[in-house]
């Protein structure tokens, strides 16, 4: 397997532009979800899903849009941006069982992004 | 959210064991203990989990309070490769859901 991936790496953009972050997993996991890391912080949750067609808005959701339209990939999209989202991105996904269940959570590489 | 408060930062010398603390005073009767850690310039990673016991798995070993209020989290024999940021977080399993809140970690130094 080769787990959560993200794509690209790293990326600069301008002000104002937009752009896609890529995440895929090959576990067939329900759970999947974006977080940002600021320098010397911890991650911030920006959207998750709990399923196909499924999502929710997280801890710091503006200036980001998610949909899953399939098991495997959560795109986040980046509508115009700005220098304060300058940050690393990291995707996530675990299963997604009955209450009570505890299964860990798998994180991607991270994609490191510049806004100027 | 219950909240976690763990040291900002710790050192330890190779080869010796490493106790990390973490205090959640607030917790709950449903939350869960997790740790994860983040080595540089990676994706946080899974270390373990616990309720009540005790826990064990390869790369730890989870001490939790007998009233919950604190927990520890042992590394048995620390290696250089151990040294990243150590994240305790608390997660309520009622609602059936996946969220990780994550604060800003204990920064583990491992020394040659």
């Amino acid at each position: 397997n080769a787990g959560v991936t993200q794509t690209p790496k790293f990326q600069v953009l301008k002000t104002g532009q937009s752009m896609t972050l890529q995440c895929a997993q090959d576990m067939n996991h329900e759970y999947m979800s974006w977080y940002r890391q600021d320098p010397g912080m911890g991650l911030r949750l920006i959207h998750y899903s709990v399923g196909a067609g499924i999502t929710d808005q997280g801890e710091v959701p503006n200036g980001y849009n998610v949909s899953r339209s399939t098991t495997e990939d959560f795109p986040l999209r980046l509508l115009s941006a700005a220098p304060s989202q300058t940050s690393v991105y990291f995707c996530a996904s675990s299963y997604s069982g009955l209450a009570g269940a505890v299964y860990e959570q798998y994180f991607g590489p991270g994609t490191r992004l510049t806004v100027t | 959210d219950a909240k976690t408060t763990q040291p900002n930062s710790m050192e330890s010398n190779e080869e010796e064991p490493v106790h990390l603390p973490c205090n959640h005073s607030t917790i709950s009767g449903t939350d869960y203990i997790h740790w994860y850690r983040q080595l540089p310039s990676q994706g946080p990673e899974y270390v373990i989990h616990g309720l009540t016991s005790n826990v064990n798995n390869r790369m730890a070993s989870l001490a939790i309070a007998e009233d919950r209020k604190s927990s520890t989290l042992i590394l048995h024999r620390a290696t250089l490769r151990d040294a990243a940021v150590y994240y305790c977080i608390l997660r309520d399993l009622n609602f059936g859901n996946e969220k990780l809140t994550f604060g800003t970690g204990t920064r583990l130094t491992i020394i040659p």
